[in-house]
């Protein structure tokens, strides 16, 4: 079944620290990537997204996100964590077009001081 | 540029009253979405429009839940009656149809049936 998995439900880094959120997909062809971010009462707001080309791609707040292929996988980084990044992280996939958008489950991300 | 606007930013209603959820979707845009969210399941997509028209209303759980797209720049979800089990966080977005076109959200209605 086409699926998108956040295996880490909950992290929490101190601040400073980098940080790695983890997104896998299962889908027969390569579909199309986001991240998106939720901070606490707010929608989803869009970090970055992948369609084809480098697979490294760089979105706002300093965050970058690397397809891999081979691993179905499509993990968000970032360098230097700030407490302001405190926030629930969405990763979804689109597999034709942006009607059929799925969405991960989430991971709520704490930033210790 | 105001963005997914979407009222009343919190509901708090009886069961068995009607509740109708509302959203303008940014100008320009011809898909609009209406996703629910909950601890236990997540985010889920209940129906999108596009060019006004419901394209795909599977996720919708019942009839009791029902949505309009009148025209480009509004849209309302209904639901009637409610229950507490509807309990929830509404959110619209809104894209230009197509691959490359990610969604825009609005602040969500957060909606409590009690």
């Amino acid at each position: 079944a086409q699926s998108v998995t956040q295996p880490d439900i909950h992290i929490t880094v101190s601040e400073g620290a980098s940080l790695e959120l983890r997104c896998n997909y299962s889908y027969g062809a390569t579909p199309y990537l986001f991240w998106y971010v939720q901070s606490p009462g707010q929608g989803l707001q869009l970090l970055l997204k992948y369609f084809s080309g480098d697979t490294l791609v760089q979105g706002i707040k300093g965050f970058e996100a690397e397809f891999k292929r081979s691993q179905s996988s499509f993990n968000l980084r970032k360098p230097s964590v700030h407490w302001s990044d405190a926030a629930e992280y969405f990763c979804a996939v689109a597999p034709y077009n942006n009607n059929d958008m799925r969405f991960g489950a989430g991971t709520r991300l704490t930033v210790k001081p | 540029d105001a963005g997914v606007i979407q009222s009343p930013r919190h509901e708090v209603t009886e069961m068995g009253q009607e509740v109708t959820l509302r959203c303008k979707p940014i100008s320009g845009h011809n898909s609009l979405f209406w996703y629910r969210q909950t601890m236990m399941r997540g985010l889920e997509l209940l129906i999108y429009f596009n060019n006004n028209v419901p394209i795909d209303d599977s996720g919708m759980p019942e009839d009791r839940f029902s949505a309009k797209m009148p025209n480009a720049s509004f849209s309302t979800l209904k639901i009637q009656p409610s229950e507490p089990r509807d309990s929830a966080v509404y959110f619209c977005a809104s894209s230009l149809q197509g691959l490359n076109s990610p969604l825009h959200f609005g602040n969500g209605t957060r909606l409590t049936v009690t």
